[in-house]
């Protein structure tokens, strides 16, 4: 199985801050690498996909970037609603694998 | 636009079979370059994904679960579901449908909400 690690496993930033976070595979995985935005007792939310691809409806305060091993999900502004737990996820191979995620909460 | 519902009971004893059914709604099951999947996450945990099937009845499983794993569909329903034999503490989890979008990078594009799933006696 493809291991997928992400970091920071957590991070504390204000409205309006610029958030990175990077999730590397255990081996190379081409641009076969999506982002979810997932809250509380809601559906996962599908951010970006093939490493940098917008899914419409996605503010473009978000972006990716990255390919083979290692990838990075940016938000350029963060607002109130995007506070949340982010996973990436490999699809390059099965079974499907997920990073461990990574919180971002109100500093 | 397509919605995703999981449903089935949210209480199983061990050893037992969970089952759970996932109703598409705003679409049809058989339309598109999709699979369906069950995707689950116990508390505190990360997300697993179970299994994955085509509408021609072809499946995909986690090895970590293939042994104890049936992903089934229904199209004249719109639905697929699940079961999960011999079941323990372990599989205490939130389970989740979603749909695969293998048309590009395979990815999960839509989602259920979620359904708790309590294995206890």
């Amino acid at each position: 199985d493809i291991q997928m690690t992400q970091s920071p496993s957590s991070l504390s930033a204000s409205v309006g801050d610029r958030v990175t976070i990077t999730c590397r595979a255990s081996q190379s995985i081409s641009s076969y690498l999506n982002w979810y935005q997932h809250k509380p007792g809601k559906a996962p939310k599908l951010l970006i996909y093939a490493a940098s691809s917008l899914q419409s409806g996605v503010p473009s305060r978000f972006s990716g970037s990255g390919s083979g091993t290692d990838f990075t999900l940016t938000i350029s502004s963060l607002q109130p609603e995007d506070f949340a737990t982010y996973y990436c996820q490999q699809s390059y191979s099965t079974p499907f694998t997920f990073g461990p995620g990574t919180k971002v909460d109100i500093k | 636009q397509v919605q995703l519902q999981e449903s089935g009971p949210g209480l199983v004893k061990p050893s037992q079979t969970l089952s759970l059914t996932c109703t598409v709604s705003g679409g049809s099951i058989s339309s598109g370059s999709y699979y369906w999947s069950w995707i689950r996450q116990p508390a505190g945990k990360g997300l697993e994904w179970i299994g994955r099937i085509y509408t021609s009845g072809s499946t995909n499983y986690n090895p970590s679960l293939k042994s104890r794993v049936t992903i089934s569909v229904d199209t004249s329903k719109n639905q697929f579901s699940l079961k999960l034999s011999s079941v323990t503490a372990a599989d205490t989890a939130v389970y989740y449908c979603a749909r695969l979008d293998f048309g590009g990078n395979s990815e999960f594009d839509c989602w259920g909400q979620g359904t708790l799933v309590t294995v206890s006696s």
